[in-house]
């Protein structure tokens, strides 16, 4: 069966450090991956996804995330935290035969310190 | 353009009772999807909508049903309300079928 792990629930960083939140997959197929990001009380945004061709994607407010064939995994990292950056993050992979139905991961809280 | 919303913003029922929640698309999309998102886990897919027919069911209970309408807006009903049924209720928009998703910012239901 499909499934997503993140495997760290929280963590905290510095703001202007740098960023890697975790995600490994299990899926049969070419996956179809993404990372979203939910505020307190919102909807979820999506910051960018991997359909396919070059295995390094760049999304939005400055993240990119590898896809790692070998590895089933999708980490996202950014280069300099911001405060702003404080959210829960969550990976999935899309199960494109079924529609456009996605499998998400438990999330990764994270927090910024000053 | 407007994005996806979704009504009511938060809602209380007890047991035993039923509830109808909303979503409306972005104006074009013809696809729905409902999530269900728990606290502290991520959301889980319940049903997708295209063109009015279902697409796509997740492992939810009949007590769970949705249906599209001529507009693209769609209902999400649930009888017989437990209290696990407490969760955020997610909607999301996509262009077709296989699109990305454009996600509502979800109706906070509390089952007392």
């Amino acid at each position: 069966a499909q499934s997503v792990t993140q495997p760290d629930i929280h963590i905290t960083v510095s703001e202007g450090a740098s960023l890697e939140l975790r995600c490994n997959y299990s899926y049969g197929a070419t996956p179809y991956l993404f990372w979203y990001v939910q505020s307190p009380g919102q909807g979820l945004q999506l910051l960018l996804k991997y359909f396919s061709g070059d295995t390094l994607v760049q999304g939005i407010k400055g993240f990119e995330a590898e896809f790692k064939r070998s590895q089933s995994s999708f980490n996202l990292r950014k280069p300099s935290v911001h405060w702003s950056d404080a959210a829960e993050y969550f990976c999935a992979v899309g199960l494109m035969e079924y529609g456009n139905k996605l499998v998400f991961g438990a999330g990764t809280i994270l927090r910024v310190k000053s | 353009d407007a994005g996806v919303t979704q009504s009511p913003t938060h809602l209380i029922k007890t047991r035993g009772q039923h509830v109808t929640l909303r979503c409306s698309p972005i104006s074009g999309h013809k696809s729905v999807s409902w999530y269900q998102q728990v606290l502290g886990q991520g959301p889980q897919f319940i049903f997708q909508y295209y063109e009015k027919e279902e697409r796509g069911r997740g492992n939810f209970p009949d007590r769970f049903s949705a249906r599209q309408f001529p507009n693209y807006s769609s209902e999400l009903n649930v009888n017989a309300l437990l209290l696990g049924d407490s969760a955020l209720y997610l909607c999301a928009s996509s262009s077709a079928a296989n699109e990305k998703l454009f996600f509502g910012s979800g109706t906070q239901l509390s089952v007392l």
